[in-house]
């Protein structure tokens, strides 16, 4: 498609329960970007793929969010057990390799997640 | 996590008032660059600075990229209602795959 596309657009999960959050990137976008950003905050960097393979996951806040994509297009953050804390918007975003001085980062709409 | 210092948090301004509004941080950025988000949108790219010094246009907008490397500003001239938003700087340390660290943001507001 044309832009970066993000299922589903609102997500309510009650605490404990797994989530599953989708990001469709730009065709041909080879990098693809997570990020957290809570209510009133600037986004927070989450983990980044180059291809299928995860070059970055320091910025995933525990060991119940999982990231993946396994055929280096459509990427799927998991966030088990949720809890409040969880609750905020989540921004994929891919990118065309750098071609001199174009930077090519596109954003998604996002998934807005409420823990209940 | 780390993020930048944006100021100021938010503005109220009349219709045709210029903006301007700065970020710093304490560690140096290769690459600045300033966003426009819209309630319920994803950030969208307004301008891109690559290089210590930079002043750089997009209509309206100027942004320049501070000389020591860990500050920017963006200016807005003549605001028109739909510059009503949120922006954000971030700031990039290398290129290929680096992570985009982001500032709190300003909240804009244009009264026509």
């Amino acid at each position: 498609g044309a832009g970066v596309s993000q299922s589903p657009r609102y997500k309510v999960a009650k605490r404990g329960q797994d989530v599953a959050l989708r990001c469709d990137p730009i065709s041909g976008h080879v990098s693809l970007f997570w990020y957290q950003q809570a209510l009133g905050q600037g986004p927070e960097f989450l983990t980044y793929f180059q291809n299928e393979a995860q070059l970055d996951k320091s910025g995933l806040p525990s060991d119940r969010f999982f990231a993946e994509r396994p055929e280096g297009s459509v990427s799927t953050l998991k966030i088990q057990r949720t809890q409040q804390e969880d609750s905020a918007v989540y921004l994929c975003a891919s990118r065309r390799e750098p071609v001199g001085r174009k930077y090519g980062y596109t954003f998604g709409s996002g998934t807005r997640l409420t823990v209940v | 996590g780390q993020q930048l210092n944006q100021s100021p948090q938010s503005m109220f301004i009349q219709e045709g008032e210029d903006v301007s509004m700065n970020c710093t941080s304490s560690s140096i950025f290769n690459t600045w660059l300033w966003y426009k988000q819209d309630p319920g949108e994803g950030p969208v790219l307004l301008i891109a600075l690559y290089k210590a010094g930079e002043l750089t246009s997009n209509g309206r907008l100027t942004a320049q990229f501070g000389i020591t490397r860990k500050d920017s500003f963006l200016n807005i001239s003549a605001s028109i209602p739909s510059d009503v938003g949120i922006y954000f700087c971030a700031g990039q340390l290398g290129t290929s795959g680096s992570r985009l660290t982001f500032g709190e943001g300003t909240q804009l507001t244009v009264n026509p």
